[in-house]
């Protein structure tokens, strides 16, 4: 089965400054999706950026983007710039492909805080 | 509609008594999850449906807990004979389609069992 794991139970990260997330995890397989999900107070679940396995390329979705390690099954995500509103829960979360099922799996998350 | 709707959003109910958990997905959407999110965790997997059928449901914790989908839009997650384990946020989402889709989450229904 395959595991996803969050060894930062919380970070924190001066306004304006850069901090980065990390998330391992633990497959057999060759092709797969991989998420952070934003959980804010209000605990909505938010997706931040997703990146397929198959494309070497880094997924950016402005502040944010990803250092996706294939060969080292590490997908740290980075934010850059942060702001107050950047303090929230973050997920990392791996998901199959369909023929072997869909689910998400989850780390256990890393809880992000903001310093004006 | 706009986004993945649950309701009721907050649910308080003794221990024993049944429960029917409602999610209504994004209008068009194929697949739809069922996820259980303890305090300070991540969420964890129940089951899911694409269109009415229930392709999944290895997640679900025991035979008190059952889900539908029977117009293959709306879902009802049910707990029966509810105990205080099963206190939790209950998370619905859905997809436009299985397999490469990005899952969206509605807001949650908080499940407090007395």
């Amino acid at each position: 089965a395959q595991t996803v794991t969050q060894s930062q139970p919380e970070m924190s990260v001066q306004e304006a400054e850069t901090v980065t997330l990390s998330c391992t995890y633990d497959t057999s397989e060759s092709d797969y999706y991989l998420f952070w999900y934003k959980q804010p107070p209000s605990r909505q679940m938010i997706l931040v950026i997703r990146q397929e396995a198959y494309k070497q390329q880094n997924a950016t979705e402005n502040r944010f983007s990803v250092n996706f390690q294939k060969a080292a099954k590490s997908f740290s995500l980075k934010i850059s710039d942060s702001q107050l509103g950047d303090a929230a829960m973050y997920f990392c979360a791996y998901r199959s492909p369909v023929q072997y099922g869909n689910k998400l799996v989850f780390g256990a998350g890393t809880i992000l805080r903001v310093k004006s | 509609g706009a986004g993945v709707s649950q309701s009721p959003r907050y649910k308080v109910t003794k221990r024993g008594q049944d429960v029917a958990l409602r999610c209504d997905p994004i209008s068009g959407h194929v697949s739809l999850y069922w996820y259980r999110q303890a305090l300070g965790q991540g969420p964890e997997f129940l089951t899911y449906f694409n269109y009415e059928a229930q392709q999944d449901k290895s997640g679900l914790p025991n035979d008190r807990f059952s889900a539908e989908r029977p117009e293959g839009s709306i879902s009802t997650l049910t707990i029966q004979r509810t105990e205080q384990r099963d206190s939790a946020m209950y998370r619905c989402a859905s997809s436009a389609q299985g397999s490469t889709d990005t899952q969206y989450f509605g807001p949650g229904t908080r499940l407090t069992v007395l």
